[in-house]
């Protein structure tokens, strides 16, 4: 089993519909829980990041983390066709040691339509 | 130049050809990292370095050599790679590796896109 499991896509939506965007995880240890996007032919970049459980909203983005079901999510509101990229999820556990391993999904590529 | 940059963008080798990939970094982070990305797979974790010390090797096959001379640069020398090491290789950084990983701030480069013939 994959400690992170992400769906690959693609998703296609139209212009200025709600997108979810989900990962699942099996190692309870994660504490640390974060979103990267990814556009053609770039790097990642840092969308959100969250820690433990709860929500966190940035505009039109919305991270979600149910550490009970070890599911976070993603929500973007009012898509727009500049969302269309690969999100990428990412996690680690706490450490006082020093370096913390981030694990990545697989990404889910997102076509937003005009 | 601003971020981090990563020449070159795209790479053709042989099998027996030895080439490297260089990476540049202009925001004055002390931890460097270097990740393989393949279609449909994770990004997976290759070589970490912290001011300039190396403090992660993940089970690298010995034809991936790393080099980090200062804390803005680092090299991944590539020699005798195999057709699966087609990959675009991405190069990182991070203010170091004991901040808070809360922030799981990793800067990306754009990546070298590398082919084995």
């Amino acid at each position: 089993q994959k400690e992170v499991e992400q769906d690959p896509g693609p998703l296609s939506v139209p212009e200025g519909a709600i997108v979810s965007l989900n990962c699942t995880y099996s190692n309870s240890a994660f504490q640390y829980f974060m979103w990267y996007r990814q556009y053609s032919r770039k790097g990642p970049e840092l969308l959100m990041y969250t820690y433990s459980s709860g929500n966190k909203e940035d505009g039109r983005f919305t991270a979600q983390v149910d550490k009970s079901s070890k599911y976070i999510s993603l929500f973007i509101r009012d898509s727009q066709p500049s969302d269309s990229a690969t999100y990428l999820c990412a996690m680690s556990p706490y450490s006082n040691t020093g370096f913390q391993k981030l694990v990545f999904g697989t990404g889910t590529r997102l076509l937003v339509s005009p | 130049e601003t971020g981090v940059t990563q020449t070159p963008r795209h790479l053709v080798m042989g099998m027996t050809n030895k080439k490297s990939l260089k990476c540049e970094q202009h925001l004055g982070h002390n931890a460097m990292y270097w990740y393989k990305q393949s279609a449909k797979k994770p990004l997976e974790l290759m070589f970490v370095y912290n001011f300039k010390e190396q403090t992660e090797n993940n089970s690298v096959p010995s034809r991936f050599s790393p080099e980090c001379p200062n804390s803005s640069h680092l090299f991944l020398h590539l020699h005798t790679l195999q057709p699966e090491d087609s990959a675009l290789y991405l190069c990182a950084s991070s203010q170091d590796t004991w901040t808070d990983i809360g922030t799981g701030e990793l800067f990306f480069g754009e990546g070298s896109r590398l082919t084995v013939l």
